[in-house]
Order: structure tokens, then sequence, then C-alpha cells
């Protein structure tokens, strides 16, 4: 029972290089999220997707991209990275949204930015 | 605007004592509250969840009690086990002005279940 996988689990970035985080989910859930975390945070939301094709922005979007081609796969892309993104990435996804619904999580990512 | 607060940063408890864990909320819209529970290099994982309509959820050894008037909610453990020391996240649900919902998560609860 894979859930919510997210690659790679640990990166250096150089300033301005650009990369990808990768997510996928085997549960058919129709939501997908990527939240970050900073030290002694919460998690902030990034950019999620209710359905393939349909994406938009969180609390957080700046310096991000996403994509939703599939119900399976949602990555996330670093254009142009900055220390300010050094942080542990959440991929996630629920079923449905709302009153009793649960958010499954990945493993993470830890990504630094130097 | 932090809606979602954990004002304790950690906790320490005596193994097969109660932990309690507290969460205060803002937003009376707020319809829906789980509990995560996260160890070190790990994804958070599901604990337990209470619906705004309900004031307590049990769930083995663990409970969540909400007080709607006093916007707070806390998640009670017993007896506490040393598997239980991890960070502890309280979130919530409310719905967008899109229709959509959004998930709120407070800063997190480290607990160290002491053996």
């Amino acid at each position: 029972n894979a859930g919510v996988t997210q690659t790679p689990k640990f990166r250096i970035l150089k300033i301005g290089q650009s990369m990808t985080l990768q997510c996928t989910q085997d549960m058919n859930h129709n939501y997908m999220y990527w939240y970050r975390q900073d030290p002694g945070m919460g998690l902030k939301l990034i950019y999620y997707s209710v359905g393939a094709g349909i994406t938009d922005k969180g609390e957080v979007p700046n310096g991000y991209n996403v994509s939703r081609s599939t119900t399976e796969d949602f990555p996330l892309r670093l254009e142009l990275a900055a220390p300010s993104q050094t942080s542990v990435y959440f991929c996630a996804s629920s079923h449905r949204e709302g009153s009793g619904n649960t958010i499954y999580f990945g493993e993470g990512s830890w990504l630094t930015v130097v | 605007d932090q809606q979602v607060k954990q004002n304790s940063p950690s906790l320490s408890v005596q193994e097969g004592r109660i932990s309690i864990l507290n969460c205060d909320y803002t937003n009376s819209m707020f319809d829906y509250f789980l509990w995560y529970k996260k160890y070190p290099a790990e994804g958070p994982t599901f604990l337990i969840s209470i619906s705004s309509i309900k004031d307590k959820n049990e769930d083995g050894r663990f409970t969540v009690f909400l007080n709607k008037s006093a916007k707070h909610l806390s998640l009670h453990i017993v007896p506490s086990q040393p598997g239980d020391s991890a960070v502890y996240f309280c979130a919530a649900s409310a719905r967008r002005a899109s229709g959509t919902y959004k998930y709120i998560f407070g800063t997190g609860t480290r607990l160290k279940v002491l053996a």
C-alpha cells in the first residue's frame, strides 16, 4: 500500500537552479495538495488541485508552479530556487474535501537551497 | 494571522499518565477538526478527527474534545506510551468563497513520553 509517494527525499539546490518534486498517489483521490513546513511553523499550503487539469493557488504560491495532467500525479516545480525555499515539502491527497475527509501525506522532501 | 494555534511547543509526560494537547482556533466557520502525528523524517499521519456538530470523539487511547463556545479542542492520550513521542498537529477545515475547502494547520506540539 504505497499511498502518497514523493521524490526525491533529499535535495540540495544552488540558488537560481530549477527542479521538480514528483508526487504520485494510488488511492484514486481527486484532491491533491502541496504543503511546505518551515522550522517551528505549521504546514502552509502552496498549491492544490481538485482534479486532473484543475489547479489553484494556496497561501504561499510564489516561486512555484504545478500541473495536474492525471489523477495520480501532481508535480511541484521550483523555478529559480532561492534560500527562502529551503523547507520540507509534503505532498498530500484526499478523496474529497471538507467535513469528514482525511488528508493523507507523503513522507516529505527535504530541500536545501544554498 | 494564525487561525489555528497550538500554544505549547512541547510537553513531557510520564509513561502511563495522561497526555493533553491543546489547540485554539479563531475562525467560527471551521466545521471539521483533525489531529495528525508526525515522527521525525516522516510525513504527518492522521490520528483522529471531530466534526463541529460533536463535542467528543474517541478512538482507543485517543479522545478529542471540542468546545465550540471557547473555540478550543484538545487531544487526550490515555495511557501515554513511549511510542506516542512525536509532534502533534491540529488542523481545521473551512469552506473557501470558491466553494472548495481549506485546511489550516497549527504549529505543532512535541510530545515526549518518558519511560
